[in-house]
């Protein structure tokens, strides 16, 4: 079974703070992906990476970077917390180029700035 | 593009009724299609998918969709709702056109099953 883990399920943080969030898998899927989740709006793509180093823009990048120094970790950052960032942040990971392939996901982390 | 559409953002069911939950796709290009249940703060969590083949899909928990091409159409059903069913669905969509296995989701429908 694919498990995908994240560091926090609930996180209080204050405006402009740098927040990170931290994405683990265990089953060395080549592609990762960070969304945030909004009431009415669905998931959107924020990052994702196709391999260690790599990184493409989603829809909605702006105010957050990634990195992705080991296969299994991908880390969001928020430089600057601004309260309109209050949401719900998935990760998930799925295998690189198999198209029919699920991605699979973590358990969420609730992040609410203040 | 590619796009998904989920008409209602919520259905409210008694329990043992039937569920149709609905989901209207746009793509260029035969899609690959999926159903995810999200449940109350949880991750979504795949119930079934179509890629190629037959076009009546069977999933987790009793769940079915059928891939109809003519209506660019991919609804959930379940004969019975059980209580356990109340989450939020997301149907989603597999872009083609890039060389990277990307998603688009639709906004969600929230499922409510009342005894």
């Amino acid at each position: 079974d694919v498990k995908v883990t994240q560091s926090s399920r609930y996180l209080v943080k204050r405006t402009g703070e740098k927040v990170f969030l931290e994405c683990v898998q265990d089953m060395d899927h080549e592609n990762m992906f960070w969304y945030r989740q909004d009431p009415g709006l669905g998931l959107r793509l924020i990052y994702f990476s196709y391999d260690v180093k790599m990184k493409e823009k989603g829809d909605i990048p702006e105010g957050y970077s990634v990195s992705r120094e080991k296969k299994e970790r991908f880390s969001l950052i928020l430089e600057s917390a601004s309260t309109n960032q209050t949401s719900m942040y998935l990760c998930a990971t799925t295998l690189q180029g198999v198209f029919s392939y699920e991605q699979y996901f973590g358990p969420g982390t609730r992040l609410t700035v203040t | 593009a590619q796009s998904v559409t989920q008409l209602g953002s919520h259905v409210s069911v008694s329990e043992g009724a039937l569920v149709l939950l609905r989901c209207n796709y746009s793509s260029s290009v035969p899609p690959y299609l999926f159903w995810y249940v999200q449940y109350p703060n949880q991750g979504l969590q795949l119930l079934l998918k179509y890629t190629t083949g037959a076009t009546l899909v069977k999933g987790i928990n009793g769940f079915e969709a059928e891939f109809k091409k003519s209506e660019t159409s991919f609804h959930l059903t379940k004969p019975s709702a059980h209580m356990s069913d109340a989450a939020e669905y997301f149907c989603a969509v597999s872009l083609m056109n890039t060389g990277f296995q990307k998603l688009v989701f639709g906004t969600g429908t929230r499922l409510l099953v009342s005894p």
